[in-house]
């Protein structure tokens, strides 16, 4: 079983569409968790990071984290086909350890 | 930008050989982390450099080496090349200097090493 997964999609939304990517990860050890937004042939993004569970917004990002029940959620409002790219959910131990990603997303947003 | 740059952007090698990859991070980051990203899968941690020293390091083979050097910047070392080690090559920089918010850390675009 992968530590963190992710469901590979693809996943095509109209524009303006309310867009929600998920996440499972298995170790309760997890402290940190992450969403990165990777463009073809790009290096990763950071979009959100949060510190163990409950909610972040910034824009028209909201991340939330459920410990409880190991899940990670990303949700985009009013998406733009600027937003169209791979996600990738990650998890790390502590601040300064290996990150470790789930397989990401691909996510197309139609105009 | 991330202010994390790699070189070369493209590489290719053939079986056997071997590569150098250089990452050069960001200003005042003093940590360099190094990750394989393969084709439709997230990037893999290969290993960990801080203050010149390896700080972790990942399910990969010891044909797998790195560096860092005074100024931060650091290196990738892969000997005896095996087609699957055609992949994307991140390096990452971070600043272990305390506080969540700042070891954070930043991906450069990445090489993206061919084997034939």
């Amino acid at each position: 079983q992968k530590e963190v997964e992710q469901d590979p999609g693809p996943l095509s939304v109209p524009e303006g569409a309310i867009v929600s990517l998920n996440c499972t990860y298995s170790n309760s050890a997890f402290q940190y968790f992450m969403w990165y937004r990777q463009y073809s042939r790009k290096g990763p993004e950071l979009l959100m990071y949060t510190y163990s569970s409950g909610n972040k917004e910034d824009g028209r990002f909201t991340a939330q984290v459920d410990k409880s029940s190991k899940y990670i959620s990303l949700f985009i409002r009013d998406s733009q086909p600027s937003d169209s790219a791979t996600y990738l959910c990650a998890s790390a131990y502590s601040s300064a350890s290996k990150i470790i990603f789930g397989s990401g997303t691909r996510l197309s947003i139609r105009p | 930008e991330t202010g994390v740059t790699q070189s070369p952007t493209h590489l290719i090698k053939t079986r056997g050989q071997q590569v150098t990859l250089r990452c050069s991070s960001q200003s005042g980051h003093n940590t360099v982390s190094w990750y394989q990203q393969a084709l439709g899968q997230g990037p893999q941690f290969i290993f960990q450099y801080y203050r010149e020293e390896e700080n972790g390091r990942g399910n990969f083979p010891p044909r797998f080496s790195g560096l860092q050097f005074p100024n931060y910047s650091s290196e990738l070392n892969v000997n005896a090349l095996e087609l699957d080690d055609s992949a994307l090559y991140l390096c990452a920089s971070s600043s272990a200097t305390g506080g969540r918010a700042k070891n954070i850390q930043y991906f450069g675009a990445g090489t993206r090493l061919s084997v034939l």
